[in-house]
């Protein structure tokens, strides 16, 4: 595609129940990156992928969530037994190479509340 | 304390005047220094990018400067349009992370006619 397209774009979950967010990232990039973004504040880092492999899932804040880029391509975020403090936009992000030098495009966002 | 911090947290101005935003950061050493602008509801859409040796850098009506002394970056924007009303946010890549990249919380801006 064009452009970092992720679904859904706005989700809604009870606490407590399961969610699942898609990044289809531009074709041909290697990196792929996921970022929680509080209201009002700068995106906060949560993963990294290089192609398949995770390389880095420092930021994830705690075991309920989980990512995974099982093709090298499209990559699902995870969040298990949502509760309140998840709702915030979570955004995706792809470059050709390492974020670095090269540009990182991002998609629009999957806005999560969790009621 | 935040490593990248940026001021003001929100700026209100008239259509056609210039602005100035703010951006200090502790990180170091970095290996790049992004400004993005991010419009309500959209992903961040990046502006400028310059390596540590870089002083300024333009696009178009924005110009970013940084001085790697003082640790501090600004964005200039001239002739303000309405659509510029958007949060503008500084990314700092460390050089030891090609992954971290620290993001500040933006500033908001507001441009009324």
């Amino acid at each position: 595609g064009a452009g970092v397209s992720q679904s859904p774009r706005y989700k809604v979950a009870k606490r407590g129940q399961d969610v699942a967010l898609r990044c289809d990232p531009i074709s041909g990039h290697v990196s792929l990156f996921w970022y929680q973004q509080a209201l009002g504040q700068g995106p906060e880092f949560l993963t990294y992928f290089q192609n398949e492999a995770q390389l880095d899932k420092s930021g994830l804040p705690s075991d309920r969530f989980f990512a995974e880029r099982p093709e090298g391509s499209v990559s699902t975020l995870k969040i298990q037994r949502t509760q309140q403090e998840d709702s915030a936009v979570y955004l995706c992000a792809s470059s050709s190479k390492g974020f670095g030098n090269t540009e990182a495009f991002f998609g629009q966002g999957t806005r999560l509340t969790v009621v | 304390k935040n490593q990248v911090e940026q001021s003001p947290q929100s700026l209100i101005i008239l259509e056609g005047k210039n602005c100035t935003l703010q951006c200090n950061y502790t990180v170091s050493p970095f290996s790049n220094l992004r400004w993005y602008k991010q419009d309500t509801g959209r992903g961040p859409v990046s502006l400028t990018i310059m390596t540590f040796s870089e002083n300024t850098k333009s696009n178009g009506r924005y110009t970013a400067t940084l001085d790697a002394d003082t640790k501090q970056s600004s964005l200039h924007i001239t002739a303000s349009q309405l659509s510029d009303s958007a949060s503008y946010i500084c990314v700092v890549s460390p050089y030891s992370s090609a992954s971290k990249i620290i993001f500040g919380s933006g500033t908001r801006l507001s441009i009324r006619p």
